[in-house]
């Protein structure tokens, strides 16, 4: 049974382009959330996919877009990369029930380094 | 900005001693998870507690879940070296939203 899956994991871009990063969620898992962490930094909530729609966003620009696909796997996409993008960027998927949280299993992120 | 505090920031004991870190909240929380990452890793779940007052146990890791539900704490015995990580609390919000906590850095050395 595989897990979270996400690539690449590591990739180098300059200021002011746009990188493309790819999950898929466990088997059995419905729902993606995307997560930045920064380096010695707790994991920061980007936003959140289910059904192919993003249901919840944190306090992230629109630079920060996503997309999830019928077969639950999601892309993160940021345009006119910033030096302050660098960071480890953190796919996790659940199972959400109604009314419950339940636990998240991550993948071994993306690390995006913006020069 | 982070709404959830954890202290403290860094801990360096020797194998054998014991550890605690703490999570406090300034608002009530439904439930909080504890997650687990170790140096270059990615955080691993634990851990939920849901009920006020709620102890758990996990081999030598003990959780707790503040009467008030606005606090937690991880208390691990007898350190090994394989304890080694950062350990982040959460809380949850709504669906799979999670608002992690600052973390503490555990290193455990010989």
């Amino acid at each position: 049974d595989a897990g979270v899956t996400q690539s690449p994991t590591h990739l180098i871009k300059t200021r002011g382009q746009q990188v493309t990063l790819r999950c898929s969620p466990k088997s059995g898992h419905d729902t993606v959330s995307w997560y930045q962490q920064a380096l010695g930094q707790g994991p920061q909530f980007i936003f959140q996919y289910y059904e192919e729609e993003e249901r919840q966003r944190g306090n992230f620009p629109d630079r920060f877009s996503g997309h999830q696909f019928p077969n639950y796997s999601s892309e993160l996409n940021v345009n006119a990369l910033l030096l302050g993008d660098s960071a480890l960027y953190l796919c996790a998927s659940s199972l959400v029930r109604a009314g419950r949280t339940g636990e998240l299993f991550f993948g071994e992120g993306s690390r995006l380094t913006v020069l | 900005g982070q709404q959830v505090m954890q202290i403290p920031q860094y801990q360096h004991v020797q194998e054998g001693e014991d550890f605690t870190t703490y999570c406090n909240s300034s608002t009530t929380l439904s439930n909080i998870q504890w997650y687990k990452q170790r140096p270059g890793g990615h955080p691993v779940f634990l851990i939920q507690l849901v009920k006020s007052g709620e102890v758990k146990k996990q081999k030598r890791l003990t959780f707790q879940f503040g009467e008030a539900k606005k606090n937690s704490s991880l208390h691990i015995t007898a350190t090994q070296t394989t304890d080694v990580g950062t350990y982040f609390c959460a809380k949850t919000g709504t669906a799979s939203k999670l608002t992690f906590g600052t973390g503490t850095r555990l290193q455990v050395t010989l």
